[in-house]
């Protein structure tokens, strides 16, 4: 089987940091995925982990330790429109499966 | 324009009935998938479908089915339709072979379904 976990709530200030954490236990590790999903709308591709290590793109980077089955989403410069939720996802075989979601507000 | 549409956006229905929600892509995929998203439960799988011939039950099958029509279109059927089965249905596309092999999921804007 398979079981994510991710905070629930986080609160943040425009123009700071935050990182979002992700821990998985799963069989047939093929990848991590972070998805964001503003209210009421589609998710949408943000980054792809398969190997250790720091993928950074623009203002967000994710990171992956599959020895840990842990994965985070940073993201910097906050601005109001990243208030959205943020789905971790791991494929395992040819599905994903996704965590409930961290619903993240940015205050000013 | 969208590459991954479904339709209705909104659909509000009576227990028993039998609905169709349908899902079109223009990107060229071979792999679809249908999800549900509830509230604090995330996205779980119902079916997906790899190529035209290819039918694959998902977490959740139980009460639903799907037929892909053609490699654009794929449909999710509800054949009496129960309360619980009231959530935000999505429609996904991946293609293994591009992406550098990511297979990476686009999702459809999504049907809001009410089954009262």
């Amino acid at each position: 089987g398979q079981n994510i976990d991710q905070p629930t709530e986080m609160t943040a200030t425009e123009g700071a940091i935050v990182q979002i954490n992700c821990t998985y236990q799963t069989s047939g590790f093929n990848g991590l995925f972070w998805y964001q999903q503003h209210a009421g709308e589609a998710p949408t591709f943000l980054s792809y982990n398969v190997l250790d290590g720091l993928e950074e793109k623009g203002r967000f980077s994710s990171f992956l330790s599959r020895s840990k089955g842990y994965s985070y989403l940073l993201l910097k410069e906050l601005q109001m429109k990243d208030s959205a939720s943020y789905l971790c996802a791991v494929k395992e075989g040819n599905k994903l499966v996704f965590g409930a979601g961290t619903i993240l507000r940015v205050k000013s | 324009d969208a590459d991954v549409t479904q339709t209705p956006r909104n659909r509000i229905t009576k227990t028993g009935k039998r609905i169709m929600l349908e899902c079109s892509q223009t990107k060229g995929h071979d792999r679809m998938y249908w999800y549900r998203q509830d509230p604090g439960l995330g996205l779980r799988l119902i079916y997906y479908s790899f190529d035209v011939k290819d039918i694959n039950k998902g977490e959740i099958s139980d009460g639903y089915s799907v037929s892909r029509q053609a490699q654009a279109k794929f449909s999710l059927s509800l054949e009496s339709a129960i309360p619980n089965q009231t959530a935000l249905y999505f429609c996904a596309t991946s293609d293994p072979t591009s992406g550098h092999g990511t297979d990476t999921q686009y999702f459809g804007p999504g049907t809001r379904l009410t089954v009262l």
